[in-house]
């Protein structure tokens, strides 16, 4: 089946720049996804990128895609101790039915 | 605000008793999902629904079964929960025809099969 793999665990200090690493299976992915999980709550979605595109700029969020090596990464600028949480990267092809999410990359961010 | 609300955020239930877990949207959405969360494994798909009194199995459907019979509502059902369900649940719609395929996420529900 499809795989997205992900790093478990990253701790960076505030005010420095985060990079969250991604590789995935699937080369009909139309869409990937990076979706934030606080303590305690469900899923959000934070950003996501089209497959025909290279980078997606928003706010302190940069999302690269390097489609040949089916690698994604979120980097997130001046990281603040509120963006402590599991970050999950997904993949989707075929439509909403078939998402694949990483483990997830929890972010500890150190004051 | 677009919601999706599971109706116990917390549970602690016996092996061998049956569980019903319920999400609730109100976003009008086509498709409804249920995931188990485990450390170091993500998230799974248990079932989906794309419409109700339809449902779809997912990657780790045995031991569960789904009921959806109002758009609005899906639940899961565990017959005879075992130590090994115990699991986050969340439950996730989106649009049918979204068009980036949006999942929106319920809170969770915690269950502990003791």
């Amino acid at each position: 089946g499809e795989d997205v793999e992900q790093s478990l665990f990253l701790s960076v200090r505030e005010g420095d720049s985060s990079v969250i690493n991604c590789t995935y299976t699937d080369s009909s992915s139309t869409y990937l996804y990076w979706y934030k999980q606080e303590p305690g709550a469900g899923l959000q979605l934070l950003t996501y990128i089209f497959s025909n595109m290279d980078m997606k700029q928003d706010q302190r969020l940069t999302v690269l895609l390097n489609k040949k090596d089916k690698h994604l990464s979120l980097r997130i600028a001046d990281t603040q101790t509120g963006d402590s949480a599991i970050y999950f990267c997904a993949s989707a092809s075929g439509g909403y039915q078939k998402v694949t999410f990483g483990i997830g990359t929890k972010l500890q961010v150190i004051p | 605000d677009v919601k999706v609300t599971q109706s116990s955020r917390y549970l602690v239930k016996r092996t061998g008793e049956k569980v019903f877990l319920e999400c609730v949207q109100d976003m009008d959405h086509e498709n409804m999902f249920w995931y188990r969360q485990d450390p170091g494994l993500g998230l799974r798909l248990i079932y989906f629904s794309y419409d109700v009194k339809m449902k779809e199995k997912g990657d780790i459907p045995e031991g569960y079964s789904v009921s959806r019979e109002k758009k609005e509502r899906f639940s899961l059902i565990l017959e005879s929960a075992s130590t090994n369900q115990t699991s986050m649940y969340l439950c996730a719609s989106t649009a049918g025809q979204g068009v980036t395929g949006e999942l929106f996420f319920g809170e969770g529900s915690r269950l502990t099969v003791l």
